[in-house]
């Protein structure tokens, strides 16, 4: 256990609708990374939260946005679902953009119809 | 852009055996760090071993090694005295030294298989 936490588990939606997904990090974990897993590949970056502030972003379009909260939680929302959002969505936090040492949440399993 | 590579889709071994995984990168900085990560179903990607670019010494934690060969750009996991609880996905990442938002660029990762 990593004491990373994400909900839901699993999600399916339609294309079109719009989608919020929750991470819940370890106190004093002050940056969060997102990423997301396609079917078989790699996880790949979406963008990273340091202090409540967006400081770093993949190759994403801006239907991809995120907020994160005092308390050490962060969400990812993506609007406008298209059939290729289908993925496992991972978030991971650390204490600091610098530390190495990142812990991966279990992921929500997104479905798009 | 840095890209990392695993050629090995999937990888068998038995219990008690010996596996190497392998993984190449392609970069042009000269300080990086290097990661194998394991996916088990529960999908909880989890830290296995992580080398720095600029240390000669491979990494060893416990049964897990690396053979980190940087001016071939390879970075292979060698599982020694493997068990049943090793069988997941596992993936190489690439880092980039003191880049604060710094991301994870992944491979596509490689199943491993163990058999009793």
């Amino acid at each position: 256990e990593t004491g990373v936490t994400q909900s839901p588990t699993h999600l399916i939606k339609t294309r079109g609708q719009q989608v919020t997904l929750r991470c819940s990090s370890q106190s004093g974990h002050n940056t969060v990374s997102w990423y997301q897993q396609a079917l078989g590949q790699g996880p790949q970056f979406i963008f990273q939260y340091y202090r409540e502030e967006e400081n770093g972003r993949g190759n994403f379009p801006p239907r991809f946005s995120g907020l994160q909260f005092p308390n050490y939680s962060s969400e990812l929302n993506v609007n406008a679902l298209e059939l290729d959002d289908s993925a496992l969505y991972l978030c991971a936090s650390r204490t600091s953009p610098d530390n190495n040492e990142q812990f991966f949440g279990p992921g929500t399993r997104l479905t798009v119809l | 852009a840095q890209t990392v590579t695993q050629s090995q889709p999937e990888m068998s071994v038995q219990e008690a055996e010996t596996v190497t995984l392998s993984c190449t990168y392609d970069t042009s900085e000269s300080d990086y760090y290097l990661f194998w990560y394991k996916q088990p179903p529960s999908r909880q990607m989890i830290l296995v071993i992580r080398q720095e670019a600029y240390k000669q010494q491979n990494a060893t934690e416990n049964r897990f090694s690396v053979n980190f060969q940087k001016a071939a750009k390879s970075f292979s996991l060698k599982i020694s005295d493997s068990q049943l609880g090793d069988a997941a996905m596992y993936f190489c990442a690439y880092r980039r030294l003191n880049s604060g938002y710094s991301t994870l660029t992944f491979g596509k990762g490689t199943m491993l298989l163990v058999s009793p």
